[in-house]
């Protein structure tokens, strides 16, 4: 699987939007963007997918930038809830393995 | 709608002692199952994944085996733990045909003492 690299960590005041950058220089054209989320001690949640165009849902959008070398997740507007380690993984459609990184760990300050 | 269970939810376990971890999932049927370990600190570590019933794959070899006897049930074994199999261990399904999403469990937090 293609790697990601991703900031070890970001803040953001309550209400604000956060902007979650995510690299993948390697990814290849078969290659779907996931988003996933941990909040503390439970198991990850889905957030988002895409492969080329941007994607929006009641979570969050995903903006992918047109050489897909890179991606950004997008809170619109950050809750204390949103506070979480995002992944951000590369995977195949068919099989769905996610391999995790390390993640980037979210702090919503009130 | 979809639930997927795990028990126990936390476990204290002597070096040296057999592990049994069950997962079961409930509304769907012949449902991708995936066991993950998750390391104090640290991201998730896929270490099996079954696509039916008999059906095993192993991404990292160690000290775990897998099996799953029934359609909705994943079983991870152990027969003699190592300090090093602590962690946070995941359940995760998706649906049979090729998905976008995995759901995952609630967790069992392992601590070999």
């Amino acid at each position: 699987d293609a790697k990601t690299t991703q900031p070890n960590s970001m803040e953001s005041n309550e209400e604000e939007p956060v902007h979650l950058p995510c690299n993948h220089s390697t990814i290849s054209g078969t290659d779907y963007i996931h988003w996933y989320r941990q909040l503390p001690s439970q198991g990850p949640e889905y957030v988002i997918h895409g492969l080329t165009s941007n994607v929006n849902n009641r979570m969050a959008s995903l903006a992918i930038a047109e050489d897909r070398k890179s991606s950004t997740l997008i809170l619109h507007r950050a809750t204390l809830r949103d506070a979480a380690v995002y992944y951000c993984i590369l995977s195949m459609a068919a099989g769905n393995k996610l391999t995790f990184g390390g993640g980037t760990r979210v702090l919503v300050k009130p | 709608s979809q639930t997927i269970h795990q028990w126990p939810a936390t476990l204290v376990q002597p070096v040296g002692s057999p592990l049994s971890l069950e997962c079961t999932v409930e509304g769907t049927s012949n449902p991708n199952l995936y066991w993950y370990r998750q390391a104090a600190g640290r991201g998730l570590q896929l270490l099996f994944y079954s696509v039916g019933i008999g059906q095993i794959s192993s991404e990292v070899p160690q000290n775990l085996s897998a099996s799953r006897p029934q359609d909705r049930q994943f079983i991870l074994s152990s027969k003699k733990l190592l300090l090093s199999d602590s962690g946070f261990y995941l359940c995760a399904w998706s649906p049979g045909q090729a998905s976008y999403e995995q759901y995952f469990g609630p967790g069992t937090r392992l601590t070999v003492t």
